[in-house]
């Protein structure tokens, strides 16, 4: 069965700052790989995902990730937080399989300071 | 239409009453799912459907909770004798098929249900 573990259930950083955010996953076989961003009152909107190829992925908002598949992670990054970013974000891992069914994380509440 | 729309976005029910979310997917999108997030959760997978057949069921909590899909559209979420652990906002999302080059969820802006 797949899951995903993302580690830091808050993370706070200063407005300009680097930003990281981990999650690790399982899953049986290379595995699709999602990052969702949830902005206060707003639905969840996907940031970027990985499928094959490259294994450093760029998304919207100035946001990539990079696939490490030794590591079984996925972390997200942004070299400069903008206090727009303050979000909930939630890390996906769907099948190859089982009709690409996503299984996410609990998520990781980014607060940025000014 | 142009993005996932979900009715209603609020519902306040008495326990033991039945409730029905509907969701409307992105024209085009053959793939339609449903997922629940409680406060401060994360979501938790409910049902899928390709088409209007239901593959994967198995995250539905108990016999209270059911769904349909018609026309390849439009998905109901009917949950019977509502109780209070029902509360939760319920997320639809709809995509193109797992295998395309495109997959990835759309998401609605979810119906938040509150049973009192």
């Amino acid at each position: 069965a797949q899951s995903v573990t993302q580690p830091d259930i808050h993370i706070t950083v200063s407005e300009g700052a680097s930003l990281e955010l981990r999650c690790n996953y399982s899953y049986g076989a290379t595995p699709y790989l999602f990052w969702y961003v949830q902005s206060p009152g707003q639905g969840l909107q996907l940031l970027l995902k990985y499928f094959s190829g490259d294994t450093l992925v760029q998304g919207i908002k100035g946001f990539e990730a990079e696939f490490k598949r030794s590591q079984s992670s996925f972390n997200l990054r942004k070299p400069s937080v903008h206090w727009s970013d303050a979000a909930e974000y939630f890390c996906a891992v769907g099948a190859r399989t089982n009709a690409g069914k996503s299984t996410f994380g609990d998520g990781t509440t980014l607060t940025v300071k000014p | 239409g142009a993005g996932v729309s979900q009715s209603p976005s609020n519902k306040v029910t008495e326990k033991g009453k039945d409730v029905e979310l509907r969701c409307d997917p992105i024209s085009g999108h053959t793939a339609l799912y449903w997922y629940r997030q409680s406060l401060g959760q994360g979501l938790e997978f409910l049902i899928y459907f390709q088409g209007n057949s239901a593959p994967d069921k198995s995250g539905l909590p108990s016999d209270r909770f059911s769904a349909e899909r018609t026309g390849g559209s439009v998905s109901t979420l009917t949950i019977q004798r509502t109780q209070q652990e029902d509360s939760a906002v319920y997320l639809c999302a709809s995509s193109l098929r797992w295998d395309s080059p495109n997959y990835g969820y759309t998401f609605g802006s979810g119906t938040r249900l509150t049973v009192v």
